[in-house]
């Protein structure tokens, strides 16, 4: 099975900085990472599919690059209503696999 | 607009079975699959598996093999998770999701099963 680590596990940063937050996969995927934000009691919500297309919907504070197994989300300009946890997630053979999520807020 | 509405709150003793339900509106119900994802208190999401609303094929996390079922019932657009042999580890908040091949775009409200004797 594929893992999935991320980094940091948990930030904090000031409105108006960048934030960048890095997935990695012990195998190869190609570019099927997404990123999903997870607000304080709240489903998740999809904000990146394919590595670094933007969903509909999506302000374009949010960001993402990357394919094989390196992969980064990146917030261009952190807001307060970005506080959050933030996930990446894999597709691979039938299957998905969750990081263990970076959790953002403000200094 | 998309929406998945999930059956309420259940709290079970270890052993037992639950049944959540994941009803589903605003698209054709058989174009997508569906997507159940748990997650425990303070935890990370951990994905139990897929079915297909097409045709019912199902692929299950192998570390829930043999303890979940996934189903649909097309006439009603109605997803259902059972697990079964219910453990205290199994408390958590599960997710309905539609699948979109390598993503899930839309999330039902969540269901919180409370495993406990």
């Amino acid at each position: 099975d594929i893992q999935m680590t991320q980094s940091p596990s948990s930030l904090s940063a000031s409105v108006g900085d960048r934030v960048t937050i890095t997935c990695q996969a012990s195998q190869d995927i190609s570019n099927y990472l997404n990123w999903y934000q997870q607000k304080p009691g709240k489903a998740p919500k999809l904000l990146i599919y394919d590595a670094s297309n933007l969903e509909t919907g999506v302000p374009s504070r949010f960001s993402g690059s990357g394919s094989g197994t390196d992969f980064t989300f990146t917030i261009s300009s952190l807001q307060p209503e970005d506080i959050a946890t933030y996930y990446c997630q894999q597709y691979d053979n039938l299957q998905f696999t969750f990081g263990p999520g970076t959790k953002v807020d403000i200094k | 607009q998309v929406q998945l509405v999930q059956s309420g709150a259940e709290v079970k003793k270890p052993g037992a079975s639950v049944k959540v339900s994941c009803k589903a509106s605003g698209y054709t119900f058989t174009s997508y699959g569906i997507s159940w994802v748990r997650q425990a208190p303070g935890q990370g999401l951990e994905w139990m598996g897929w079915i297909s609303a097409y045709n019912g094929n199902t692929n299950y996390a192998q570390k829930l093999q043999g303890r979940v079922t996934m189903t649909t019932d097309t006439s009603t657009s109605t997803a259902y998770m059972e697990l079964r042999s219910l453990r205290s580890d199994d408390t958590a908040v599960y997710y309905c999701a539609r699948d979109v091949v390598t993503k899930v775009d839309y999330w039902g409200q969540g269901t919180l099963v409370t495993v406990s004797s």
